[in-house]
Order: structure tokens, then C-alpha cells, then sequence
């Protein structure tokens, strides 16, 4: 049974340039997030997207956006980088959306904006 | 992560017991985890707790809940050095969980 899987594994692009993020969620898993870890920091919500809608957003500003297939992957996309974009870039994926349903993590994207 | 405090660091001697604290907010959270992250990878899921329980042991881990003062403990028995590795606790009051900046454990031989 795979697990959440992502890719890129690691990525530099430069200011101003645009990046797509992919994930495949877990199997038997049709929720999927998204989230940006900083370095010494707490992976903080970006948003959450099931039945190929975007359901909830945090505190991030619209060069942030995402799709959902309907395969339940999932993509996330940044536009007009910037240095603080520098991140680890976290897929999570769960069986709905209901608040007792358990979020496992993949490894992640690293993004290096230079 | 505002919303969740835990200490940045804690080391230990390996063989001894770990004891990593946490203190939530939201009173309505119905669900609390521990995930670890080891160096470059993604967080993994270590166990959770239910809100209507006092405690959860899994193998050499236990999971202490103290409801009244919004406080979450997790217990490493016997830590290893394997067991070095960014450890979060997650608060889940909805749809969406809020973790705190993690809590570096070092195990020194």
C-alpha cells in the first residue's frame, strides 16, 4: 500500500518564476492538503481540496493555488516566487474531511527560490 | 503554530526515558497527535489521543492528557538513537490541524 507520494523530491527556481508541486495521496484517501514548512517552523496550512474543490485556505496570499483531479491527486502551484517561498512543501492526504479522520504526511518537496 | 507551545529542545542519554510536553488551546479539540520528522523527511504519524481519554500507551510510547490544563505529554521509554528526530504535536479542533514548531530530541550515547 503506497503511501502519500510527492514530486519533485527537491527543486531551485528563481524570483519571479512559477512552480508545480504534485501529490498522490494514499490509497483509499480522497482529501488532500497542502502545506508549507519553513525551516525551524511548523508546517502551516495552505489549503485543503476534496471532490476536486478547493474546501479551506489559510493565511496565504492567491499566488498560491491548487487543482485536484479526479483521481484525488492533487497539484499545488506558486506564481511570482519569491526568496521567502523557500520551503519544505508538504502533501497530506486523508479519508474525508471529517475532523476525526486521521492526515498522514509525504516526504515532501524542497523548494530553494534564489 | 501559535496556537501550540512546546519546547525547542530536549536531550537525553540513550536508555533513559524521553518526556516531550505540549500545551494546546483550543478546548474543542477532539483529537491531538504526535507526528516525528526525522532530518529531510516528512512528518510521520506516531499516535494520537482522543479527547475523552486520560492516556494511550503504544509499545514505548505513552500519551499523556491533562484536558484541564490543555497540556499533552509524550513518553519514549528506553530512547534510542533512532529516536533523535523533530517531534510535533497537532491540535485538531476541526477540519484542519495546527501544529506546534516542534521539539528536537537528541539522544547522546
Amino acid at each position: 500500500d503506497a503511501g502519500v507520494t510527492q514530486s519533485p523530491t527537491h527543486l531551485i527556481k528563481t524570483r519571479g518564476q512559477q512552480v508545480t508541486l504534485r501529490c498522490s495521496p494514499k490509497s483509499g484517501h480522497d482529501t488532500v492538503s497542502w502545506y508549507q514548512q519553513a525551516l525551524g517552523q511548523g508546517p502551516q496550512f495552505i489549503f485543503q481540496y476534496y471532490e476536486e474543490e478547493e474546501r479551506q485556505r489559510g493565511n496565504f496570499p492567491d499566488r498560491f493555488s491548487g487543482h485536484q483531479f479526479p483521481n484525488y491527486s492533487s497539484e499545488l502551484n506558486v506564481n511570482a516566487l519569491l526568496l521567502g517561498d523557500s520551503a519544505l512543501y508538504l502533501c497530506a492526504s486523508s479519508p474525508g474531511t471529517g475532523a476525526g479522520n486521521t492526515i498522514y504526511f509525504g516526504e515532501g518537496s524542497w523548494l530553494t527560490v534564489v | 503554530g501559535e496556537d501550540v507551545e512546546q519546547s525547542l529542545f530536549l536531550s537525553v542519554r540513550e536508555g533513559d526515558s524521553s518526556v516531550i510536553n505540549c500545551t494546546y488551546t483550543d478546548s474543542s479539540s477532539t483529537y491531538l497527535y504526535w507526528y516525528k520528522q526525522e532530518p529531510g523527511a516528512g512528518l510521520q504519524l506516531l499516535t494520537y489521543i482522543f479527547s475523552n481519554m486520560d492516556m494511550k500507551q503504544d509499545q514505548r510510547l505513552t500519551v499523556l492528557l491533562n484536558k484541564k490544563d490543555k497540556h499533552l505529554s509524550l513518553r519514549i521509554a528506553d530512547t534510542q538513537t533512532g529516536d533523535s528526530a523533530i517531534y510535533f504535536c497537532a491540535e485538531k479542533p476541526s477540519y484542519i490541524p495546527t501544529f506546534g514548531r516542534g521539539t528536537s530530541l537528541i539522544v547522546h550515547p
